[in-house]
């Protein structure tokens, strides 16, 4: 049972445009949501984050969209470089025996094109 | 450079073989993970050391087994290796037991012939 569905699994945006990814999750007990960036042949690093207790958060041409009603949350990438493409993962953290547990989206492949 | 390491970064064995990956970090983080990403990219937990102690196991074969000899370091032994396990292993790290995400190594892709 996939905890944390991701779409849409890949993406093609034109420079400039904005790149928008979506999730929604089940486990009302998740209480931090990162977004991760993945380059080939490296591993995810932490893009930005947000709790459950604000609505949207942005940094730089990152914004995190989150409905904690929905049980959604999105990344929306402005003014979308070719720079960005990469394998984008959402991810649910919750408190699981002793520790936080990252649980990941399938994860979106974007490609921006020149 | 502050980071999490791991090695080897490739490693093609055959079917049968036992083989180690060693991570370690540098970060002065409490919890160390393994991840296995598939030739999907899907990511999935498989094991979590918080202070040295395993505190989350999903569901892995026992041919996998982690060790711990101290906080800055998480190793991953596998027996018997199978052509299933042919995948990229990344070792992550997180300060206080993960409350602000984590740190993950580059990653070593495992090839079973």
């Amino acid at each position: 049972q996939q905890q944390v569905k991701q779409s849409p699994q890949s993406l093609i945006v034109q420079k400039g445009g904005i790149s928008i990814i979506n999730c929604a999750y089940e486990n009302t007990a998740f209480d931090y949501f990162p977004w991760y960036q993945q380059f080939p042949g490296k591993g995810p690093a932490l893009l930005i984050a947000i709790r459950p207790d604000v609505s949207e958060k942005k940094e730089g041409r990152f914004t995190i969209s989150f409905n904690k009603s929905a049980k959604q949350f999105s990344l929306h990438i402005m003014d979308s470089q070719p720079g960005d493409s990469a394998t984008y993962f959402c991810a649910a953290s919750h408190y699981y025996n002793a520790g936080n547990m990252l649980t990941f989206g399938g994860g979106t492949r974007l490609m921006v094109k020149p | 450079d502050t980071a999490v390491s791991q090695t080897p970064k490739y490693l093609v064995t055959q079917m049968g073989n036992d083989k180690s990956i060693k991570c370690e970090q540098n970060l002065g983080h409490d919890t160390m993970y393994w991840y296995k990403q598939d030739s999907k990219k899907f990511l999935k937990i498989m094991f979590s050391y918080n202070n040295k102690e395993l505190i989350i196991n999903e569901t892995v074969p026992n041919r996998f087994s982690p060790k711990s000899p101290d906080k800055a370091h998480l190793n991953l032994h596998i027996n018997s290796l199978e052509l299933g396990d042919s995948a990229v292993y990344f070792c992550a790290s997180s300060k206080e037991a993960g409350r602000y995400g984590y740190t993950f190594g580059s990653g070593t892709r495992l090839t079973v012939v």
